[in-house]
């Protein structure tokens, strides 16, 4: 039982480039999430599944997209890098929004220069 | 407007004291949940606790406790007889209507 697993955990674009992040969940958890973390910001949302086939923003979607087109799998993607999304990416997923905790992968490292 | 306010930024306290971090919410939800959450500095997120907005029992388990009040929105965090091992960031959140709003973190260090 892996728990929430991310991939890559570290990776350096450059401004313009595309990447994607993998984040999997061998829990059969409904929800998913996508989170970044800042300096002196917390965590952010950034994108959520409630279930497969379904996506919705949070906090900060712009510049991200996102999909879920395996219950286990979800995909955080950016189109055009820009060194403000340069930040640690977590993802994390709950049996059912709210009232349940969520349980978070170790995190990818992401630096745009 | 924040909805997770963790005003304490760093915390330092000597080895075996008694420390409370405070954590102050904003929600005019009736039903939302509240947690707690440690990040040691390997970074990943460990789950600590969670309260639901009808529960305002306070809970104690082992060296960590928790005080809910809903009169003041507070979900404050007591560790007792700190130990160095405790030296992490901790993160307050909120839980409304399915999203997830977090505190800026308390970073604690526990000097031996």
């Amino acid at each position: 039982n892996a728990g929430v697993t991310q991939t890559p955990k570290f990776r350096v674009l450059k401004t313009g480039q595309s990447m994607t992040l993998l984040c999997a969940q061998d829990m059969n958890h409904e929800y998913m999430y996508w989170y970044r973390q800042d300096p002196g910001m917390g965590l952010r949302l950034i994108h959520y599944s409630v279930g497969e086939g379904t996506t919705a923003k949070g906090e900060v979607p712009d510049g991200y997209n996102v999909s879920r087109l395996k219950k286990q799998n979800f995909l955080l993607g950016l189109e055009s890098a820009a060194p403000s999304q340069t930040s640690v990416y977590f993802c994390a997923s709950s049996y059912n929004k709210g009232g349940h905790e969520q349980y978070f992968g170790p995190g990818t490292r992401l630096t745009v220069t | 407007a924040q909805k997770v306010t963790q005003a304490q930024t760093e915390i330092s306290v000597v080895e075996k004291e008694d420390v409370t971090l405070d954590c102050v919410y904003e929600t005019r939800d009736t039903t939302y949940y509240l947690f707690w959450y440690k990040q040691p500095p390997s970074g990943e997120l460990v789950f600590l606790i969670r309260r639901n907005s009808f529960d305002e029992q306070n809970e104690i388990s082992g060296r960590y406790s928790w005080n809910f009040q809903k009169s003041t929105s507070s979900f404050n965090f007591t560790i007792t007889a700190s130990q160095v091992v405790d030296s992490a960031v901790y993160f307050c959140a909120l839980s409304e209507w399915g999203q997830f709003y977090f505190g800026t973190g308390t970073s604690l260090t526990v000097i031996p």
